[in-house]
């Protein structure tokens, strides 16, 4: 069925240095990929999506690009920031059928040091 | 900016009492979700719904029910309230063609 794996479950480094967090998937078909980001006590909210046409969605810094031909979706940093501490959620969705489900991976929590 | 509201925002429950959670959007959205949070398991499906007076069993639906009475408000019933279904809970709704999902703020449950 369909899928997606964050191998870390918690990613600790320095201020300044980069950010790379895992996530590949698995699906039948060609599913937009998402970056959700959660601070704490906060609700989950969007961080990145796939584009259709390959281009390489930026946000805050971050980036992402979809791979298909490895099924993976990394969230990037060039520099981490204190304040990117978070539980950081990479996720996928199913637009074709009628099923509208979202599916999560498990979650990379990241702590970002002074 | 979307708009997706739940309540209570915090509850504590006896075990076998029922609990109502409730969610409500403004977004016009077709789609409304329950999710349920526990560390080390992540966001995790309860149930969905993607039209007015009709819900669908998400991936963990055991023990839940829901009901979409309008589209703007979806309500998660837990009728037998246990000891495993402390958690946190969030409601997201999205639109028709876009997979962004835009969630409340949560509700945390406790059940004693």
């Amino acid at each position: 069925g369909d899928s997606v794996t964050q191998t870390e479950g918690l990613v600790t480094l320095t201020e300044g240095l980069p950010v790379m967090l895992n996530c590949t998937y698995q699906s039948t078909y060609s599913p937009f990929l998402f970056w959700y980001v959660q601070h704490l006590n906060e609700a989950p909210k969007l961080l990145l999506k796939s584009f259709t046409d390959n281009k390489r969605p930026e946000h805050q810094g971050f980036h992402a690009t979809l791979h298909k031909s490895s099924s993976s979706f990394h969230l990037q940093k060039s520099s981490a920031q204190l304040s990117d501490s978070a539980l950081y959620y990479c996720a996928l969705s199913l637009i074709t059928g009628n099923t509208g489900k979202l599916i999560f991976g498990l979650g990379t929590t990241l702590q970002v040091q002074p | 900016e979307a708009a997706v509201t739940q309540s209570p925002r915090s509850k504590v429950a006896v075990t076998g009492g029922k609990v109502t959670l409730s969610c409500h959007q403004t977004n016009n959205h077709d789609y409304m979700y329950w999710y349920r949070q526990d560390t080390g398991h992540g966001l995790r499906l309860i149930h969905y719904s993607y039209v007015a007076d009709s819900t669908e069993k998400g991936d963990i639906p055991d023990g839940y029910k829901a009901s979409r009475p309008s589209q703007e408000n979806f309500s998660l019933i837990l009728e037998l309230a246990s000891l495993s279904q402390t958690a946190v809970y969030f409601c997201a709704s999205r639109g028709q063609n876009t997979g962004q999902l835009y969630f409340g703020e949560g509700s945390k449950l406790t059940v004693l």
